[in-house]
């Protein structure tokens, strides 16, 4: 059972454009959601989080929109650059019952940035 | 400044073979967790400890063991290989469970079983 639903799969920008990825999840009791970075070989890095009492969340480049009523959440980015080719993902977790303190991740994008 | 720290970084297995995945982390953090990467499949949860001496399950824990060995080290075992546990296993830590200042994760262990 995927709790969170992340699009696209894969995703080529140029240089200077902006990139964005989607996701959507189930579980209302959900209360913060942070993206992931990550690089080849490594692991995943925390990027950006919100949580639900605001609808934007804006850090430099990236930027977290959040739609509480249609239980959806994206990442922007804005000015994409080479090196942010990189695969993201988006998470979820609550603050109780099962999800309590842990993460749930959605499939990944695989982001690639043309020079 | 090592953050979390994953042992052996490839392994290949044939089926039925056991072996342990060590993870050490060196940030005081009491929470640690394993997770699995698979393609189109992002990172589910296998097993997870909040704290030292309590472990449990998550979303994929069959087939899987794990020991808090103490507040730095949390183990993953694999009794009895099967090709479907071919995948990159990621450990990760965290302060509190439930207090988000982010997960640190590893930098994986690449696991084939043949």
């Amino acid at each position: 059972q995927q709790q969170v639903k992340q699009s696209p799969q894969s995703l080529i920008v140029q240089k200077g454009g902006i990139s964005i990825i989607n996701c959507a999840y189930e579980n209302t009791a959900f209360d913060y959601f942070p993206w992931y970075q990550q690089f080849p070989g490594k692991g995943p890095a925390l990027l950006i989080a919100i949580r639900p009492d605001v609808s934007e969340k804006k850090e430099g480049r990236f930027t977290i929109s959040f739609n509480k009523s249609a239980k959806q959440f994206s990442l922007h980015i804005m000015d994409s650059q080479p090196g942010d080719s990189a695969t993201y993902f988006c998470a979820a977790s609550g603050s109780g019952g099962t999800s309590y303190g842990k993460l749930t991740f959605g499939q990944g994008t695989i982001l690639t940035v043309h020079p | 400044n090592a953050g979390v720290t994953q042992t052996p970084k490839f392994q290949v297995l044939k089926t039925g073979q056991s072996m342990t995945l060590q993870c050490a982390q060196d940030m005081n953090h009491n929470s640690m967790y394993w997770y699995r990467q698979d393609p189109g499949m992002g990172l589910r949860l296998i097993y997870y400890s909040a704290s030292e001496g309590t472990t449990d399950k998550g979303e994929v824990p069959n087939g899987y063991n794990v020991s808090r060995l103490n507040k730095r080290e949390f183990s993953l075992r694999l009794e009895s290989a099967a090709p479907s546990q071919t995948s990159v296993y990621f450990c990760a830590s965290s302060e509190v469970l439930g207090l988000f200042y982010g997960y640190t994760f590893g930098s994986g262990t690449r696991l084939t079983v043949v």
